[in-house]
């Protein structure tokens, strides 16, 4: 069974750095996977996915990575601002595309 | 485009009721998933319809099932309401498959079970 690990659980950095949110997954077949964003009280968002086949995606200030070998995903947010302010959430898509999710990582980003 | 949606956005029960559930997938998508978001388990995948059959479930109780119908629209009901039942309930729809296509969220339903 696939379980998916993200590190830290909270994370509060000044406006203007970038940040590095970490993923890891047990089972190396992985179909996708997929990071989102969810704001307090409100459904998620989705930021980026990467195919199985793919090392990395990039959105505007994100650039999302993906080592099967090692298990690992990390999604970069570069010059971060106050509206980065959310809890960020990564999926890994099993071979009937159901999605196992982290338990997220809660980013407060202070001016 | 319009995204998701579900309604209705709240929901407050009684122990033993029953509820349902409505979400309207994006124009043109035809997979449902809907998950259930928890404080204590996080968000656990329920099941997935594509063109109104049932591809996919997750381990939850016979007491939470779920349609699609065929303009795609799924609606989920939850029979015999637990407390621990209380949850956040989102859909998501992507064009074809969760396996290939980005997975889109709606807000999710607020459903209290008191």
């Amino acid at each position: 069974k696939q379980e998916v690990t993200q590190i830290p659980a909270a994370l509060s950095v000044p406006e203007g750095e970038n940040l590095v949110l970490n993923c890891s997954f047990t089972d190396s077949a992985i179909y996708n996977l997929q990071w989102f964003r969810q704001d307090p009280g409100k459904g998620l968002t989705s930021l980026l996915l990467i195919q199985s086949s793919q090392r990395e995606q990039t959105s505007g200030r994100l650039n999302a990575s993906l080592d099967k070998s090692s298990g690992r995903s990390t999604l970069y947010i570069a010059a971060s601002q106050p509206g980065d302010s959310a809890t960020y959430l990564c999926a890994g898509a099993d071979s009937w595309g159901k999605l196992q999710f982290g338990a997220g990582t809660q980013v407060v980003v202070t001016p | 485009k319009a995204g998701v949606t579900q309604t209705p956005r709240y929901l407050i029960k009684t122990r033993g009721q029953q509820v349902t559930l409505s979400c309207s997938p994006i124009s043109g998508h035809r997979s449902v998933s809907w998950y259930q978001q928890t404080p204590g388990q996080g968000l656990q995948f329920l099941f997935e319809y594509f063109s109104e059959t049932q591809r996919n479930k997750g381990n939850f109780p016979g007491r939470f099932s779920g349609r699609q119908f065929s303009n795609s629209r799924s609606e989920m009901n939850v029979s015999t309401l637990e407390l621990g039942d209380s949850a956040l309930y989102l859909c998501a729809s992507s064009l074809a498959s969760p396996l290939y296509n980005e997975q889109f969220f709606g807000p999710g339903t607020r459903l209290t079970v008191l």
